[in-house]
């Protein structure tokens, strides 16, 4: 098993431009979790997916974030465009109400 | 509302001491899940412990134990005879299966282990 896999882990992207997140869940699980870290605000949801369907994305901050996931192995968290305040370490999570693995996070640095 | 509430924000230990990280949560559902991660300065997400509303039995693995009691909504992870490799920041989080698994982490508790 090969866990909960992010890419990239690392995206340095100048202000305005758009940036693509990526992550393919762990097979079998059938709820994925977009979170955002960052020191002021700690670890905030913005999206989560049970089999594949948004269930509540009220943690999106702004139109200029989406999420979407057209398969039970694969999301992508869209910002466009991006601002330096998007700096932050997005982290996917997926798993059952009986336990969620986290990938490793991509670090997003927005110049 | 919180509800997942880690009160302690930073801790620091010296080295072999015990150190208890408090974590009480809210919840109105009969079946939710408990859980520990700890983020060690690498900065993934380590699972650690996962406890069911239905078994308030305390775990202990190594020098970690979990006391979980539905009666005061505290579910405490104590390290005991810490070691520097424990200094990491340590999230309680909480899943319910009313809100279609919605997942709540706590603000996390720092811990600082001194040699």
């Amino acid at each position: 098993d090969a866990g909960v896999i992010q890419s990239p882990r690392h995206e340095v992207t100048e202000m305005g431009q758009e940036v693509t997140l990526r992550c393919k869940p762990i097979s079998g699980h059938n709820s994925l979790f977009w979170y955002r870290q960052t020191m002021m605000r700690g670890l905030e949801l913005l999206i989560y997916f049970n089999n594949n369907v948004p269930i509540d994305d009220s943690g999106m901050p702004e139109d200029r974030f989406s999420a979407k996931m057209p398969n039970a192995s694969f999301s992508t968290l869209k910002i466009q465009p991006s601002e330096p305040r998007d700096s932050a370490v997005y982290f996917c999570a997926s798993g059952q109400l009986s336990g969620y693995t986290f990938g490793s996070g991509t670090r997003l640095t927005v110049v | 509302a919180q509800k997942v509430t880690q009160a302690q924000t930073e801790i620091s230990v010296v080295e072999k001491e015990d150190v208890t990280l408090d974590c009480v949560y809210e919840t109105r559902d009969t079946t939710y899940y408990l859980f520990w991660y700890k983020q060690p300065p690498s900065g993934e997400l380590v699972f650690l412990i996962r406890r069911n509303s239905f078994d308030e039995q305390n775990e202990i693995s190594g020098r970690y134990s979990w006391n979980f009691q539905k009666s005061t909504s505290s579910f405490n992870f104590t390290i005991t005879a810490s070691q520097v490799v424990d200094s990491a920041v340590y999230f309680c989080a909480l899943s319910e299966v009313g809100t279609g698994n919605q997942f709540y982490f706590g603000t996390g508790t720092s811990l600082t282990v001194i040699p």
